[in-house]
């Protein structure tokens, strides 16, 4: 079965303080992970993976197959972060890839 | 990209009625999900509906509570039936289809409605 963790319901960091949102998986296989982001009175919108290895308004995410975790870091948060992140996870599953999804973080970042 | 709208965007309901939830595409994708969000919750997969045939359900959730629809490409419906206090939540709608980066690779990716903010009284 396929699981994903995410330890923390709420971050709350100053502006310009790093950040790192917190996501374990369990799968048993290769699966490509995910975070989502939703900004408030907004939809859930796709916002990196990690086949693409990719910055996105400056989050990076590194998957980590020893650890089976897929953090997300941004050295610098904005108060534009603040949001809910989901960490997901997607693996082959009879024949299809239907995403497990964490509890969500919500992350807060203060002026 | 493919970008979903879906229709109510919110409401409020009596106990033991039932909504019905649209949710439109604008390119025809093959996979189509429900999600369903209750506060302070994961987003939990209600089923996958399929074209020209019964929607796949996952454990914990049966046709009767929530029949779906999916007559076409491009649309799909949920219904909550007979609803209950427990059924207050949001319900997004989600389609799976391709996403390029570059050229170089492309894979599926999950895009999601606005979603239905739902109240039972």
């Amino acid at each position: 079965a396929q699981r994903v963790t995410q330890p923390e319901k709420l971050l709350s960091v100053f502006k310009g303080a790093p950040v790192e949102l917190k996501c374990n998986y369990s799968y048993s296989g290769s699966p490509e992970l995910f975070w989502y982001v939703q900004y408030s009175r907004q939809r859930l919108q796709l916002l990196l993976r990690h086949i693409s290895r990719e910055s996105i308004k400056g989050f990076t995410a590194d998957l980590n197959k020893g650890e089976t975790s897929f953090h997300l870091k941004k050295p610098f948060a904005q108060e534009e972060d603040s949001a809910m992140y989901y960490c997901a996870l997607s693996g082959p599953s009879g024949g299809s890839y239907i995403p497990t999804f964490g509890r969500g973080t919500s992350l807060i970042v203060h002026p | 990209s493919a970008v979903i709208s879906q229709k109510p965007s919110r409401d409020i309901c009596q106990r033991g009625t039932s909504l019905t939830i649209q949710c439109q595409v604008d390119s025809q994708v093959t996979m189509m999900f429900w999600y369903r969000q209750q506060p302070g919750q994961s987003l939990t997969l209600i089923a996958t509906a399929n074209q020209g045939s019964e929607a796949t359900y996952e454990s914990g959730f049966v046709i009767d509570k929530f029949p779906i629809s999916r007559p076409n490409l491009t649309f799909s419906t949920l219904t909550v039936s007979n609803m209950s206090p427990e059924d207050s939540s949001i319900y997004l709608c989600s389609v799976e289809s391709l996403w390029t980066s570059g050229g170089s690779s492309s894979t599926d990716t999950q895009y999601f409605g606005p979603g239905t903010r739902l109240t039972v009284l």
